[in-house]
């Protein structure tokens, strides 16, 4: 149980295009979720904190309006780059908090990660 | 935030017990510990956690202080597979996010 996917697994975009990763709980539901990007040899850096139904909460230094972040149902999120730019280059990995269903309850279960390539 | 302290890195032969120390001198009491892994490439996967008592599963044992200031994750057998870099985080409760501090790469030699 507790199994988290995102897809894509990786993305090549071009610099200035707009990019959508989902995050989605399989096997239980999640109110929260919670999106982190990392870059190479680096530790997770929290970006957002995503509650169903309501606005995203971001870090401080994370642009709201570039990180687009849609939590709709109790299972899925969205996070969208917008207008891309090599910088935004980094894996970014979204976990889910379990509320109800399989998994140890208010333990995040993180996904497989998304490689974005930036050009 | 409350936050961890690790040995940047550990190595440990094959088939031995592997001790991860983590200190939280910081920490409240309602703070959770818990700990995650995270091989190249891959989101971290989740280990153990504890509140006060010390807690076993399949994967670890975590050992934690009477004072709570400190904890150790224990790997009864090291195999090459738990090759990893291990993450020390305490949930806060409330806003349950996660600070990832820097973590412990465990090497495991054969």
């Amino acid at each position: 149980g507790a199994v988290v996917s995102q897809h894509p697994s990786w993305v090549i975009c071009k610099s200035g295009t707009s990019v959508k990763i989902e995050c989605r709980s399989l096997d239980f539901q999640a109110t929260t979720m919670f999106w982190y990007r990392q870059f190479p040899k680096q530790s997770l850096m929290l970006m957002a904190t995503s509650n169903e139904g309501s606005k995203a909460t971001y870090e401080q230094g994370v642009e709201k309006d570039k990180f687009l972040i849609n939590h709709a149902s109790l299972t899925l999120s969205t996070l969208t780059v917008t207008s891309a730019h090599p910088e935004d280059s980094s894996f970014y990995i979204c976990s889910a908090r379990v509320t109800a269903g399989g998994g140890a309850t208010d333990t995040q279960y993180f996904g497989p990660g998304t490689r974005l390539t930036v050009l | 935030d409350a936050k961890t302290t690790q040995p940047n890195s550990m190595e440990s032969n094959e088939e031995e017990p592997v001790h991860l120390p983590c200190n939280h001198s910081t920490i409240s009491g309602t703070d959770y510990i818990h700990w995650y892994r995270q091989l190249p490439s891959q989101g971290p996967e989740y280990v153990i956690h504890g509140l006060t008592s010390n807690v076993n599963n399949r994967m670890a044992s975590l050992a934690i202080a009477e004072d709570r200031k400190s904890s150790t994750l224990i790997l009864h057998r090291a195999t090459l597979r738990d090759a990893a870099v291990y993450y020390c985080i305490l949930a806060t409760s409330g806003t349950y996010k996660y600070i990832f501090g820097t973590g412990t790469r465990l090497k495991v030699l054969a």
